[in-house]
């Protein structure tokens, strides 16, 4: 089955640490996105990439980096910079770019204590 | 700039009844999506229902349809004959001009049996 993927589903991690969460489709999308959501609210985008190699910083983007080195995957590192990393984080892709429809995988939920 | 506004923060809504969530939404461009989504506990964002702009008709998907008022701008979401199932976030979002997807700050629906 055609998909994204996100792992851990749940993920532990001390303060000061960098930590680097996983996401790959299989559905051949050229695009794809990082976004964090908080308790009771909508989602903010993190980072976006439209192809390969590259990527742009989207609303919320201190203290997080990510790579596209291949189409299928863009992992998000939150790195120590970040103030609260504590977060629910999703990754999506789209066929058409950031106007079309995104898909979303299951997302991962980081705690940092 | 563009902005997506959820007034309502939670409702409740009897089996078999139909409910409406409201959204609104600004933007200067002429040429612009809508989309809803569906966000259950376990948090993955399922896509609903999109409406671009120049569609003439209302989009209907199922028990999903998008009364679509353009000079009002607004874009309601209709569930019609809700079901235990529908219990969860719903999230409005946008696109304009190849911008990004932007969402709203989402609305809670509890479908009391």
């Amino acid at each position: 089955d055609g998909g994204i993927t996100q792992s851990p589903k749940y993920l532990f991690r001390k303060e000061g640490q960098n930590v680097t969460l996983s996401c790959e489709q299989n559905l051949n999308h050229d695009a794809m996105y990082w976004y964090r959501q908080d308790p009771g609210q909508g989602l903010r985008l993190i980072y976006y990439s439209q192809i390969v190699n590259d990527f742009q910083k989207g609303d919320i983007a201190e203290g997080y980096s990510v790579s596209r080195e291949k189409k299928e995957s863009f992992p998000l590192t939150v790195t120590s910079a970040q103030k609260n990393p504590t977060a629910f984080y999703l990754c999506a892709s789209s066929v058409h770019g950031i106007a079309g429809e995104q898909y979303f995988g299951p997302g991962t939920r980081l705690t940092v204590t | 700039a563009q902005k997506i506004t959820q007034t309502q923060p939670g409702m409740f809504v009897q089996e078999k009844e139909a409910v409406t969530l409201d959204c609104t939404y600004d933007t200067s461009d002429p040429s612009y999506g809508l989309f809803w989504y569906k966000q259950p506990s376990s948090g993955e964002m399922i896509f609903l229902i999109y409406q671009g702009s120049y569609d003439q008709q209302n989009a209907t998907e199922g028990r999903y349809s998008l009364n679509f008022q353009k000079a009002r701008k607004s874009a309601n979401l209709v569930i019609s004959a809700s079901q235990l199932g529908d219990s969860a976030m719903y999230f409005c979002a946008m696109t304009a001009a190849g911008n990004k997807l932007t969402f709203g700050g989402g609305t809670r629906v509890l479908v009391k049996p």
